[in-house]
């Protein structure tokens, strides 16, 4: 079946490094790839997509990365901050290309001041 | 503010009641979802509309029903609630229907407390 995973639930960092959250998905038909930031009590932000196309692509602070030979999806956050603090889900559009997204069970980045 | 905006934010009921959940884009977006989060923050989709006609149901309970009088809401229905369904729900929109380039747009959610 298609499924995305996290490599760890739960990251802590001390505030200025730099965080690398990880992700595996299983369906090579995904086409798009976009990562997610949940604060508490709030909805998915967000944050910055890739499509399969790229295997490296620049946001504000965040890069992600496409491994599509291993499956293999990361976030890496520069200087993180204590606002960085959050749940990050990696979702995939798997082989119907829709909004019907796939995430993965999300990793709890905690920032350490 | 340009928003995915639901109501309400928290829902406590009994088990065997009825309860609606509205939800409300500004976006201009063509697509609407309901997915629902779990206690292990799992996120799975639900249903989605695309400009008022349904185009996925994933295999929901038929206690839940959907309604999209417009292209800019999508409420959420429920009939005779169980434990189960104690759940944290979000609304989403996207531009087309979702997919390549057109992210997801989530709502903050309601928290539905069944007892």
């Amino acid at each position: 079946g298609e499924s995305v995973g996290l490599h760890l639930p739960t990251l802590s960092v001390q505030e200025g490094d730099n965080s690398i959250i990880n992700c595996a998905y299983s369906n090579s038909a995904s086409d798009y790839f976009i990562w997610y930031k949940q604060e508490s009590g709030k909805g998915p932000q967000f944050i910055i997509d890739i499509r399969s196309n790229m295997d490296k692509r620049q946001g504000q602070r965040v890069t992600v990365l496409l491994n599509k030979t291993v499956k293999h999806l990361s976030l890496q956050i520069a200087a993180t901050q204590p606002g960085d603090s959050a749940v990050y889900f990696c979702a995939e559009t798997g082989s119907s290309n829709t909004g019907k997204l796939i995430f993965g069970q999300g990793t709890t980045l905690q920032v350490k001041p | 503010d340009t928003a995915v905006s639901q109501t309400p934010k928290y829902l406590v009921t009994q088990m065997g009641n009825d309860k609606s959940i509205k939800c409300e884009q500004n976006l201009g977006h063509d697509t609407m979802y309901w997915y629902k989060q779990d206690s292990k923050k799992f996120l799975k989709i639900m249903f989605s509309y695309n400009n008022k006609e349904l185009i996925i149901n994933e295999t929901v309970p038929n206690r839940f029903s959907p309604k999209s009088p417009d292209k800019a809401h999508l409420n959420l229905h429920i009939n005779s609630l169980e434990l189960g369904d104690s759940a944290v729900y979000f609304c989403a929109s996207s531009h087309g229907t979702g997919g390549l380039g057109s992210p997801l747009h989530f709502g903050n959610g309601t928290r539905l407390t069944v007892t």
